[in-house]
């Protein structure tokens, strides 16, 4: 198993323009997750789905915010338009169903700047 | 809201060194799980704990349930044990909202 597949590793982007984060779940999980990661404010949930389905999205910091999961392997994060404080690593997870008592794993991360 | 404190928040042991990490929780604990993130930025998965104890390897962890805790016990530190330890739990109520905590930033030193 691949696990959660992520890209890009790496994003450089100016404030204004539009940026796209992927995620690849491994494959069978039912949920999906989107963290950020500030040293600021540690680790925050942003949105999940089920079965590509958004369940709780108060996550989401604002409207310049959108995720969507158009199919069980693929979901992308889109800030538009970005800001320097939207600089972080954001993360990607996926699960089982929790009633089968199913760990959480993680992709690697995607590094974003914003200038 | 509900709180998540980690302690203590930074260790710094000698190799083969024995360690406990603690983790409280204000609410009741349901799903808990273990994290450790590598200087590299990565996040694993250590243990799915919500109850009980589980060993791998030279880790283990307890989580008692009825009292809002979990311990992290690592044993013979190595260096690459180094990195930041996280435990998590979701919000009740039947949701996926997990809360991690502050961490604990571990260092072993050669």
């Amino acid at each position: 198993d691949a696990g959660v597949i992520q890209s890009p590793r790496h994003e450089v982007t100016e404030m204004g323009q539009e940026v796209t984060l992927r995620c690849k779940p491994i494959s069978g999980h039912d949920y999906l997750f989107w963290y950020r990661q500030t040293m600021m404010r540690g680790l925050e949930l942003l949105i999940y789905f089920n079965n590509n389905v958004p369940i709780d999205d108060s996550g989401m910091p604002e409207d310049r915010f959108s995720a969507k999961m158009p199919n069980a392997s693929f979901s992308t994060l889109k800030i538009q338009p970005s800001e320097p404080r939207d600089s972080a690593v954001y993360f990607c997870a996926s699960s089982f169903d929790w009633q089968d008592h199913s760990p959480l794993h993680f992709g690697n991360g995607t590094r974003l700047t914003v200038t | 809201g509900i709180q998540v404190e980690q302690s203590p928040p930074d260790l710094i042991l000698q190799e083969g060194a024995n360690s406990t990490l603690r983790c409280n929780f204000s609410d009741s604990v349901n799903n808990l799980q273990w994290f450790h993130q590598n200087p590299w930025g990565q996040l694993i998965n250590l243990f799915y704990i919500p109850s009980g104890t589980k060993q791998n390897g030279r880790l283990s962890a307890t989580t008692v349930a009825t009292e809002r805790y979990s311990l992290l016990y690592i044993s013979s530190s190595q260096t690459t044990d180094s990195g930041v330890y996280f435990c998590a739990d979701p919000v009740p109520s039947g949701t996926y909202k997990y809360i991690f905590g502050t961490g604990t930033r571990l260092k072993v030193l050669a």
